[in-house]
Parts: structure tokens; C-alpha cells; sequence
């Protein structure tokens, strides 16, 4: 049963362009989670996302950041414009269900992002 | 909205020895969960153990337990017979239960250095 997925693992790009991390969850889950761990701090909610709807977006930037899990295909995180600041390691998480109590969450391997 | 806090940055332990990190958080809400996570080298966020916070006995996990005291909002991670493969980014964090997402919040992590 093959984990949380994230590709790449590693991407670079020059500030002014687009940056687009995939995270394929768990077979059986349909929660997903975005977080973003900056240098020597630990990891920040981003978004929560269930199949084709956003639940909880209140860790997201409200520009040049969005994203998305569709009915078919992985979830991505879209980072528009991107800035060094942006430079981190995203982690995706997923979970077999979030209502109701508490389901283990799984994490990827993460994505490090470099912004030149 | 939840907080945790650890307040040791750096620690180190010698092998076999016994470690013990320390986290407070603090959260309105009445039913939740807290947790240890591992963060290797590799930066795979591994799971070492969870405690939910309507239970008053301590979770242990082999050579890992806690010690929660509910009224201090006290968390803290006690590692027995200390192994070389435990040097890593220590995170704790919780999870708050119920309506809505299950965001975890994670504290600034201890890097405990376990030493030959």
C-alpha cells in the first residue's frame, strides 16, 4: 500500500514564475491537507481540502496561492508569481476521513521549493 | 484558535541515557488531540505518538511515553534508552476535534542530537 505521493520532491524556479506540487493521497483517502515548513520552523496549515471542494482555506495566502483536489488525479498546490519567500518545504497529508473524530493524518515526503 | 509552544530549541542526550522535551500549548476547545512527530534528515514527518486529551492515562509507545498534564496544558515526550537512530527534529502538536478541519498545529521543534 504505497504512502502519501509528492512530486517533485525538488523544484526551482525564478521568481516571476509558476510553481505546481502534486500530492497524490493514500488509496482511501479523500482528505487532504497542505503545509508549509519554513527554514528552522515547524510546519503551518495551509489548506484542507476534501474531493472537489476546499474546507478550510485559512492558512492560505490570499494571493498567488491556490489549490485544488479534483474528482480524478492528484491535489495541487499552485503557487503563482512566486517570491523568495516562498522558498520552503510543502507537505502534503492525507486522511481517510475528518468528521466526526480524529483520523490519522499521513504525510508525504515533501517538496522543496527553491526560489532563485 | 490553538498554540504550542516548546522551548527548547536544541538537546542532546547521550546513548542509552534517558531524554525528556518539553511543550505547553494552549486551546478553547474541549476535545482534542496531541501529538509527537519525528522529522528525520530525510524531513519524512513520522508519527511517534499521539494522546487524546479525554484520556487521562499516559500514551507509550515502546521506548516513547508522555507525561500530559491536562490542567498545566503540559505535553511532554520522555525517550527511553536513547538510540543513535533517535537524533532528529522532535515537533509537537495538536488537533482539535469536531466541526470543520482538523488543521494540525505544530510547534517550532526541539533537534535533539543523540550522542555516541
Amino acid at each position: 500500500n504505497a504512502g502519501v505521493m509528492q512530486n517533485p520532491r525538488h523544484l526551482v524556479r525564478r521568481r516571476g514564475q509558476e510553481a505546481r506540487l502534486r500530492c497524490s493521497p493514500m488509496k482511501g483517502h479523500s482528505h487532504v491537507y497542505w503545509y508549509r515548513q519554513l527554514p528552522e520552523e515547524g510546519l503551518k496549515f495551509m489548506v484542507y481540502l476534501q474531493k472537489e471542494n476546499i474546507i478550510d482555506e485559512s492558512g492560505m495566502p490570499k494571493e498567488r496561492f491556490s489549490a485544488e483536489f479534483p474528482k480524478e488525479g492528484p491535489s495541487i498546490l499552485r503557487i503563482q508569481q512566486v517570491v523568495r519567500g516562498d522558498s520552503a518545504a510543502y507537505f502534503c497529508a492525507s486522511s481517510a476521513r475528518g468528521s466526526g473524530s480524529y483520523n490519522e493524518q499521513f504525510f508525504g515526503p515533501g517538496t522543496r521549493l527553491t526560489v532563485l | 484558535a490553538q498554540t504550542v509552544t516548546q522551548s527548547q530549541p536544541e538537546m542532546s542526550v547521550q546513548e542509552a541515557e534517558t531524554v525528556t522535551l518539553s511543550c505547553t500549548y494552549d486551546t478553547s476547545e474541549s476535545n482534542y488531540y496531541l501529538f509527537w512527530y519525528k522529522q528525520p534528515p530525510s524531513r519524512q514527518m513520522i508519527l511517534v505518538i499521539r494522546q487524546e486529551a479525554y484520556k487521562q492515562q499516559n500514551a507509550t509507545e515502546n521506548r516513547f511515553s508522555v507525561n500530559f498534564q491536562k490542567a498545566a496544558k503540559s505535553f511532554s515526550l520522555k525517550i527511553s534508552d536513547s538510540q543513535l537512530g533517535d537524533t532528529a527534529m522532535y515537533f509537537c502538536a495538536s488537533a482539535s476535534v469536531g466541526a470543520g478541519s482538523y488543521q494540525l498545529t505544530f510547534g517550532k521543534g526541539t533537534k535533539l542530537s543523540v550522542i555516541p
